[in-house]
């Protein structure tokens, strides 16, 4: 069955420090991986989907993120975060020819000035 | 800028009652989605459909909630009798299919308080 895990829950960092979320996913197929945003009371923003292609993508407010098929994971990157990226963040994957995406439980981040 | 638009974007009502929210997805998008999202569960999938047929609705407790699309504007989400247990936000997502993937881009959501 398809899944997606973010094994943070919350993760606090100062402003100007590096960021990485973690995503894994478990799919017998070639995953189609998404990476959202959602800043307290809006809705879910795309930052970055990978499909096929260079596994390095890069996304909307300087985010980044690596497929690692080896590792099945997905993790999201910014080299220096900023205090409105507070946010939560969830991964999700779907698939060829497949309309539902599997979303994980989110990861919660808290920046510090 | 294309946008999914919600109405209401807050809802507080008693329990019995009805409830009906709104959806306009972008225009031009052939799928919408229903999602729930409360702290227990995560963000959960309601129903979905394309080209105003519902394809999936599993997601849905069959014997309070209903969903209808009637017309390409307009996807409404109802809930009769609400209960206590439906209090969450309910996002509206709208997506084109083109080739073998679908993005979807989501509303502000709905938060649904039922006392």
């Amino acid at each position: 069955a398809q899944s997606v895990t973010q094994p943070d829950i919350h993760i606090t960092v100062s402003e100007g420090a590096s960021l990485e979320l973690r995503c894994n996913y478990s799919y017998g197929a070639t995953p189609y991986l998404f990476w959202y945003v959602q800043s307290p009371g809006q809705g879910l923003q795309l930052l970055l989907k990978y499909f096929s292609g260079d596994t390095l993508v890069q996304g909307i407010k300087g985010f980044e993120a690596e497929f690692k098929r080896s590792q099945s994971s997905f993790n999201l990157r910014k080299p220096s975060v900023h205090w409105s990226d507070a946010a939560e963040y969830f991964c999700a994957v779907g698939a060829y020819n497949t309309d539902k995406l599997i979303f994980g439980t989110g990861t919660r981040l808290q920046v510090f000035p | 800028d294309a946008r999914v638009t919600q109405t209401p974007r807050h809802k507080v009502t008693e329990m019995g009652q009805e409830v009906t929210m709104r959806c306009q997805p972008i225009l031009g998008h052939n799928t919408v989605f229903w999602y729930r999202q409360t702290m227990m569960q995560g963000l959960e999938l309601l129903a979905y459909f394309r080209n105003r047929a519902p394809l999936d609705d599993s997601g849905m407790p069959k014997d309070r909630f209903s969903a209808e699309m009637p017309d390409a504007t307009l996807a409404t989400l109802k809930i009769q009798p609400s209960e206590p247990r439906d209090s969450a936000v309910y996002f509206c997502a709208s997506g084109q299919k083109r080739e073998a993937y679908n993005e979807q881009f989501f509303g502000p959501g709905t938060r649904l308080t039922v006392l």
